[in-house]
């Protein structure tokens, strides 16, 4: 049973076009994340934030933005699409302190 | 910056052979995560191990923290076809992101019937 869910599972785009990769969380964690990883690769932060109105850029650039307008929600957002943004986009959420995080099941993007 | 290797990158068994992998960290942490993901997964969380020493068991799994805190690792006894997937290590970062996870590259393993 997930406690953070992602959506789409996959998505086809075309080159240009906005999408908005949808995260959802039930577990009330203040801190989410968002990961950029190719299948079973290293994985790379590319946005968090520690609770309602708070994001922040991870370690990898990335032209996408994130908004956290509720704690249960993380979406990501990217404006114009490009061939080099297809990947998997992970989500986690943690709570406060030295504990695991939890991950979503993904989003497969692949941009045409 | 901090830094949290893993070695080997990947590994090859026939099923029955024991694996380990390995994660050393470049500060001393308080505390070491261990994470696995299945081919087409998400990483899943295995284990947090906090005291210097530590050593945890999880069926064939066993995990283990190093005396100095810098170093951990993960040993499975006679893999299955089961544990294919890579295994990620973690640690605090003590830089600006107030505790955010720093993950190792991982440990891609595959297992022969």
């Amino acid at each position: 049973e997930a406690d953070i869910y992602q959506t789409p599972r996959y998505l086809v785009i075309g080159t240009g076009k906005k999408i908005t990769l949808e995260c959802s969380q039930t577990m009330g964690h203040d801190k989410m994340y968002w990961y950029q990883q190719d299948p079973g690769m290293e994985l790379h932060l590319i946005h968090y934030s520690y609770g309602v109105n708070s994001t922040e850029k991870g370690d990898l650039s990335s032209e996408s933005t994130v908004s956290r307008i509720r704690t249960e929600h993380f979406p990501l957002t990217l404006e114009s699409a490009r061939p080099s943004h297809t990947s998997q986009y992970l989500c986690a959420s943690s709570v406060w302190g030295n504990y695991g995080y939890t991950f979503g099941s993904g989003t497969r993007l692949t941009v045409v | 910056g901090q830094q949290v290797m893993q070695i080997p990158q990947y590994q090859h068994v026939q099923e029955g052979e024991d694996f380990t992998t390995y994660c050393n960290s470049s500060t001393t942490l308080s505390n070491i995560q261990w994470y696995k993901q299945r081919p087409g997964g998400h990483p899943v969380f295995l284990i947090q191990l906090v005291k210097s020493g530590e050593v945890k068991k999880q069926k064939r799994l066993t995990f283990q923290f190093g005396e100095a805190k810098k170093n951990s690792s993960l040993h499975i006894t006679a893999t299955q076809t089961t544990d294919v997937g890579t295994y990620f290590c973690a640690g605090p970062d003590y830089g600006g992101s107030q505790g955010n996870l720093i993950f190792g590259k991982g440990t891609k393993l595959s297992v022969k019937p």
